[in-house]
């Protein structure tokens, strides 16, 4: 069975500072993806990592992909208010094309003035 | 492009009533789409796949007789709780994968739907 762990589950940060999202997961698969849920809303596409090595970056947000570690990382640099959501890494089921996602318990992300 | 669309937003049903939510890929051809439920500050748990044309298939503990899916063609897929109680009060969001696409999945916007 494909487990997704992320953490921290819930992180409060002021702005301006710097902070790194963690999810391993259990099986081998190279295709992670990263989504950001505002309350009440679906989910918004963040990055999709195909490779291992594979770093990507938006704005503030960058994620990375190490598949020999089983571990992706979201590191958010000078964060600012509209940063707050909900983050989700998720793992497709064999890292094929058309598989269902297994998501991590999602990362409450709070940015404080 | 890769918009995918459901209907309803909100819906709100007695209980032992059966309700229909659809998915609908706007700008593209899914093979496949995928339904997925998720409570109240919890994560979002895969319930079934759906491909065009041949019967979904159902994760573990999802009942196939009481959600069932329906993928009629390359835009549109299904989902209708039959004799819904309240413990199936839920957001249920669709996903679609691009046919000949290989990775990425577009998510709707979700339906809750709350059991009275």
């Amino acid at each position: 069975e494909l487990k997704v762990e992320q953490n921290p589950l819930f992180l409060s940060m002021q702005e301006g500072k710097n902070y790194t999202i963690y999810c391993n997961y259990s099986t081998t698969s190279d295709r992670l993806y990263w989504y950001r849920q505002d309350p009440g809303k679906s989910l918004e596409s963040l990055f999709v990592l195909l490779s291992n090595g594979a770093v990507k970056q938006e704005g503030r947000l960058m994620a990375s992909l190490d598949t020999k570690a089983r571990l992706s990382t979201l590191h958010i640099t000078a964060a600012v208010h509209d940063l707050s959501a909900t983050y989700f890494c998720a793992v497709s089921y064999s890292g094929g094309g058309a598989d269902g996602l297994t998501f991590g318990k999602g990362t409450h992300l709070i940015i404080q003035p | 492009g890769a918009v995918v669309s459901q209907h309803p937003s909100r819906v709100i049903c007695k209980s032992g009533t059966s309700v229909k939510i659809e998915c609908r890929s706007l700008d593209f051809q899914a093979t496949t789409m995928f339904w997925y439920r998720q409570f109240p500050k919890q994560s979002l748990m895969l319930m079934a796949t759906s491909n065009e044309g041949s019967k979904a298939t159902y994760e573990q503990g999802v009942e196939k007789d009481k959600f069932l899916i329906n993928h009629a063609s390359l835009t549109l897929s299904t989902l209708t709780v039959t004799s819904a109680h309240p413990e199936d009060s839920s957001f249920y969001i669709c996903s679609a994968s691009l046919a000949g696409g290989q990775y990425e999945q577009y998510f709707g916007p979700g339906t809750r739907l709350t059991v009275t």
